[in-house]
């Protein structure tokens, strides 16, 4: 069965950074990309950020580009999400995102149960 | 990146069909067959639904479908339950390795 668990979410600051892992189990992890889904409270989703299976490729949304990075250690079966300088509007439920095969132009097939980042002061 | 158009709720008694729409852009649905739906129930995580071309994970009711003409994209749901009630989303391609969502619809089963 395919399991992706997200951690590292909690309160920061603006203008700090924090560090999200999902760590996946239950499928080759190097035969996939992977996705960063956010969903802030009572919103709807917005696609963050996507890695290809080798990390050749790393595709961001603008409203991240920049502040967010995107990275994986396949020897680990774990994905990581680097967000520096955090907004108020980074507030949100971060879910990790399995695609249906190694790059990036498929949907998105399993999903985590999301870790919560609250960017306050 | 701007997100994808979608009613905010639609609404259907049990038995009936009912149609989402997802609108876009030449950027994004228009230019790629590569629309995914979506559906969260409040406070779960989303499951994959459907992908174009009816592609649908096993064990997925054949109620769903899916069709697209231009810009906009569609979720056809037949034979509404009322399971079927949640949230649902669409999602396209948009270059580059990026997607974006549209704003989700809240299905309302009489």
């Amino acid at each position: 069965e395919v399991q992706l668990v997200e951690s590292g979410g909690g309160l920061v600051q603006p203008g700090r950074s924090l560090r999200l892992s999902c760590a996946a189990s239950g499928f080759t992890f190097d035969d996939y990309a992977i996705h960063w889904v956010r969903q802030a409270p009572g919103k709807g989703l917005e696609w963050v950020s996507g890695i290809t299976w080798d990390s050749g490729a790393v595709a961001y949304a603008d409203s991240v580009k920049g502040r967010f990075t995107s990275s994986r250690d396949n020897a680990k079966n774990s994905l990581y999400l680097q967000m520096n300088s955090l907004r108020p509007e980074d507030t949100a439920l971060y879910y990790c995102a399995k695609a249906q095969n190694k790059w990036l132009r498929t949907p998105f097939d399993s999903w985590g149960q999301g870790t919560l980042v609250t960017v306050s002061s | 990146q701007s997100a994808l158009t979608q009613p905010a709720s639609v609404s259907g008694s049990p038995g009936q069909s009912i149609t989402i729409s997802c609108t876009g852009t030449t950027s994004d649905v228009g230019s790629y067959n590569l629309v995914s739906w979506y559906q969260q129930h409040p406070g779960k995580a989303p499951k994959f639904l459907i992908f174009e071309g009816n592609n649908r994970p096993s064990g997925l009711s054949n109620r769903f479908s899916v069709s697209k003409s231009g810009n906009t994209a569609s979720l056809t749901i037949s034979g509404l339950q009322a399971e079927d009630e949640s949230d649902y989303y669409c999602c396209s391609y948009a270059g580059s390795g990026t997607w974006v969502f549209g704003g989700g619809t809240k299905l309302t089963v009489l």
